[in-house]
Formats: C-alpha cells, structure tokens, sequence
C-alpha cells in the first residue's frame, strides 16, 4: 500500500538558516504530492503541491520538487524565519484514485529561534 | 476567508459513551472527509463522504463510527462505544471536488478514560 516516510523532528535552526526536511514515499504510479503545515493550534493548511515527476510546488519560499527516480518531495526553505515554527507534514493521494483520499506522514515540527 | 470549523477543541469521556464530534465544512464544498491522529502517530483516513453517503473508508473506521450530515451544514462524527484506543486528534476536511485541495478544521482532541 501507499506510504509515507519523514524525518524523525524536532528539526531545530536559528533565523535564516537553510531548511531541509526529508520526505520519501511508497506508492504505485503516480501519486500526486502535498505539503501540509499545521501552525499551534490550527489546522493542516495546504503548503505547496506537486502532480506529476519533476513539477517543483512552492509557496511563501518553500520549494518541493518530485522526484520520481528516488521517490522522494523534500522541503526546502533558504531562510527561515521564526514564524516558519510549525509541524510540516508530507502527504500523497493515489492515482488515478476516485476519491482523494490523503496518506500522510507523521510530521516534523520545526522550531526556529531568533 | 472560509475556514472549516470543528466543536468541540477538547472532548474528555468515559470509555463506552458515545461521543459526536462535529464539523461546519466550508459552505460551497461537496466532498468531506475525517482523519485521525493518534499521539506520536501518522494522520489516518478514517472516511469520506459526498451526496449524503460514504464515499469510502478505511479498516479503522468500523461498526462503532457513524457520519451524518444533519443539515446543510454540519457534518458529525459519531463514536458510539468509545474505548481507550479511541483517544487521538480528529481532523475535519472538506473539498469542493474530489481532486482539488482539502481544507482542515483545527481538529478536535478526544481523550478517553
């Protein structure tokens, strides 16, 4: 079945570091690919997104790009920013699927400091 | 902007009481859906649901969870016997179709005793 795989977090950087948080999944075909981040006491808000190998989401400085070759969608930031304190999730839907239906990983909090 | 909300933010109950988690989707969205986190763990599908039917579910979601959407804009999840494994977060999700962005209440922590 599908999976998915994070780092273990908490991922720890001071401001304006570079952020990289690994993802990697199990899937057959194509899947497409997400990004969650969940701010305390939030919901999961959609990050960026990815539908087919080699697209590249990003959003708010964030980058991801699918990798089919290594099944991989890491998340990177150039430089973080304490707002950017948060716990990212790396999610995947079937292909082709009728419903679309989320599997997801277990999360990595980051947590930046002045 | 809409946002989907979920009541209550924290649920504590007895193991065996039936528990209602309710979630208001976002108003022109079709497709709704209920996940779960228990502590340390993976978010899990529990069910999806769209034209007043489940849609699909996963194995979690067995003979003691229910969906309903009661009116046009609520839409509940019901726990009728709950047990200890029961406790985790529970997240709301709707869509407008079944391929565009789900959209996630804050979650409802249920903890049982």
């Amino acid at each position: 079945g599908n999976s998915v795989t994070q780092m273990e977090g908490p991922v720890t950087l001071s401001e304006e570091a570079f952020l990289t948080i690994n993802c990697t999944y199990t899937a057959t075909g194509y899947p497409s690919l997400f990004w969650y981040v969940q701010y305390p006491g939030e919901g999961l808000q959609l990050l960026l997104k990815a539908t087919k190998a080699d697209d590249k989401g990003s959003n708010k400085g964030f980058e991801a790009t699918y990798r089919k070759e290594t099944t991989s969608f890491h998340l990177e930031k150039g430089s973080v920013q304490v707002s950017d304190s948060a716990v990212y999730f790396c999610a995947l839907t079937r292909e082709n699927s009728g419903y679309s239906t989320l599997t997801f990983g277990k999360g990595t909090m980051l947590l930046v400091s002045p | 902007e809409p946002e989907v909300t979920q009541t209550p933010s924290h649920q504590v109950t007895q193991m065996g009481q039936e528990v209602i988690l309710r979630c208001v989707p976002i108003s022109n969205h079709l497709y709704f859906y209920w996940y779960r986190q228990i502590l340390g763990q993976k978010v899990e599908f529990l069910v999806s649901f769209y034209n007043n039917e489940i849609s699909e579910k996963s194995e979690i979601f067995d003979d003691q969870f229910s969906v309903e959407r009661p009116d046009g804009s609520n839409f509940t999840l019901k726990i009728r016997s709950t047990k200890l494994e029961d406790s985790a977060m529970y997240f709301c999700a709707s869509s407008e179709s079944f391929q565009e962005t789900q959209y996630f209440g804050p979650g409802t922590r249920l903890l049982v005793l």
